[in-house]
């Protein structure tokens, strides 16, 4: 059974200053997803990969995907306020049903 | 173009009674699949409905069940309702075999007094 560990838990950081949160995943996982969640809200698509060695950008993140080392990255790049959020990663094994089973989350928090 | 629909926002019911949570798919999205949110910790997937069959199931008791209609929008009913119930619980939307990225909706909140 796929399992999902994000690390860290919690994340305090200082407007401006670079990031990484760690998703680790225990077996194959077909893709790889990452969502955003504000206080109280649902969960925002943000990116999606699909293979070895794939990297998406959208403003400030960068996400990237080592299907050897079961490893995906969420890179933060000069953080701002708005940034801060839950952000989860979740790994998915389509089969018969696409269940996305998700880490922990990391909880951002920006600085000013 | 509407985005993923749940019903209601927010709801407070007593341990053992029955509750219903209604979904309605983005459009052009003919799959559904339900998640259990507690309180910081991430969605766990209860089930997942298709051409209105169950088509995976998480470890969720069968106090848990569903329903999915013509139309492909869904219901979730929790029966005999536990303090442990209570949860934000969303519903993602998606399109045929799974290979779609899974939109989420607004959530309902369920406290269980």
């Amino acid at each position: 059974e796929l399992k999902v560990e994000q690390n860290p838990l919690f994340l305090s950081m200082q407007e401006g200053k670079n990031y990484t949160i760690y998703c680790n995943y225990s077996t194959t996982s077909d893709r790889l997803y990452w969502y955003r969640q504000d206080p109280g809200k649902s969960l925002e698509s943000l990116f999606v990969l699909l293979s070895n060695g794939a990297v998406k950008q959208e403003g400030r993140l960068m996400a990237s995907l080592d299907t050897k080392a079961r490893l995906s990255t969420l890179h933060i790049t000069a953080a701002v306020h708005d940034l801060s959020a839950t952000y989860f990663c979740a790994g998915i094994n389509t089969g018969t049903a696409s269940k996305l089973t998700f880490g922990t989350g990391t909880r951002l928090q920006v600085t000013l | 173009d509407a985005g993923v629909t749940q019903s209601p926002t927010h709801l407070i019911k007593t341990r053992g009674q029955q509750v219903t949570l209604r979904c309605s798919p983005k459009s052009g999205h003919d799959t559904v699949s339900w998640y259990q949110q507690a309180l910081g910790q991430g969605p766990q997937f209860i089930f997942q409905y298709y051409e209105e069959e169950e088509r995976q199931r998480g470890n969720f008791p069968d106090r848990f069940s569903g329903h999915q209609f013509p139309n492909y929008s869904s219901e979730l009913n929790v029966n005999a309702l536990l303090l442990g119930d209570s949860a934000l619980y969303l519903c993602a939307s998606s399109l045929g075999t799974g290979e779609e990225t899974q939109y989420f909706g607004p959530g309902t909140r369920l406290l269980v007094l």
